[in-house]
């Protein structure tokens, strides 16, 4: 069955960078666009980005798009989320979806806090 | 930016019908989804392309389409449906992804 395990979230200061990590398994995860979704604590979904199946293509919420790096390694069925400058308002619930959005994962949680 | 514009909440007895509203100017031409998130866990999709069910999703949940505004309707809401359900779709470039604010769907 298709499994989506994120992981790298925690406490970090604000400035920091973090690097979250997306574990693929039970698809062909090099033929499929996947997301990085997040939800701030009490909050609605935003989405954050998109990368194609291939990672040349790539797109990114307004919000997001000057600190943010979406990237993946089809060899290793894992997707990336890399952050920069993290700040108070990056705290959330970060997920990643299927292209389709028909499967996520449990979502890591990412505190910025000093 | 391209936004998607739900009401914040909705009630309803069990047993009765709900319907949930999600309006968006490029929802005529963009497919709208549907995610129902109970508290401390993952979206899961109950509605893709407007009017279609997921399987495993019950016949219950159904999805329809007006110009800028898409409808979830359930059926016969049961307490186990509380949650808060949101829309999904795209702008017009079909590249950026949006998510309506949500809907706080109370059945008592």
């Amino acid at each position: 069955q298709v499994q989506l395990v994120e992981s790298g979230g925690g406490v970090i200061q604000p400035g920091r960078s973090l690097r979250l990590s997306c574990a693929a398994s039970g698809f062909t995860f090099g033929s499929y666009g996947m997301h990085w979704v997040r939800q701030a604590p009490g909050k609605g979904l935003e989405w954050v980005a998109v990368i194609s199946y291939e990672g040349s293509n790539k797109f990114y919420a307004d919000s997001v798009k000057d600190r943010f790096t979406i990237s993946r390694d089809n060899s290793k069925n894992t997707l990336y989320l890399q952050i920069n400058n993290l700040r108070a308002e990056d705290t959330a619930v970060y997920y990643c979806a299927h292209g389709s959005f028909d499967f996520w994962g449990q979502g890591t949680l990412v505190t910025v806090s000093s | 930016s391209y936004e998607l514009t739900q009401p914040p909440s909705v009630s309803v007895s069990p047993g009765q019908t709900a319907r949930i509203t999600c309006s968006g100017e490029t929802l005529p031409d963009q497919n709208a989804y549907w995610f129902q998130q109970r508290p401390g866990q993952a979206p899961v999709m109950v509605i893709y392309r407007d009017t279609e069910r997921p399987s495993g999703i019950p016949e219950r949940f159904s999805g329809s389409s007006s110009g800028t505004t898409v409808t979830l309707t359930i059926s016969g809401a049961q307490a186990e449906d509380e949650a808060d359900y949101y829309c999904q779709s795209t702008d017009s470039s079909g590249a950026y992804v949006v998510f309506g604010g949500g809907t706080k769907l109370t059945v008592l």
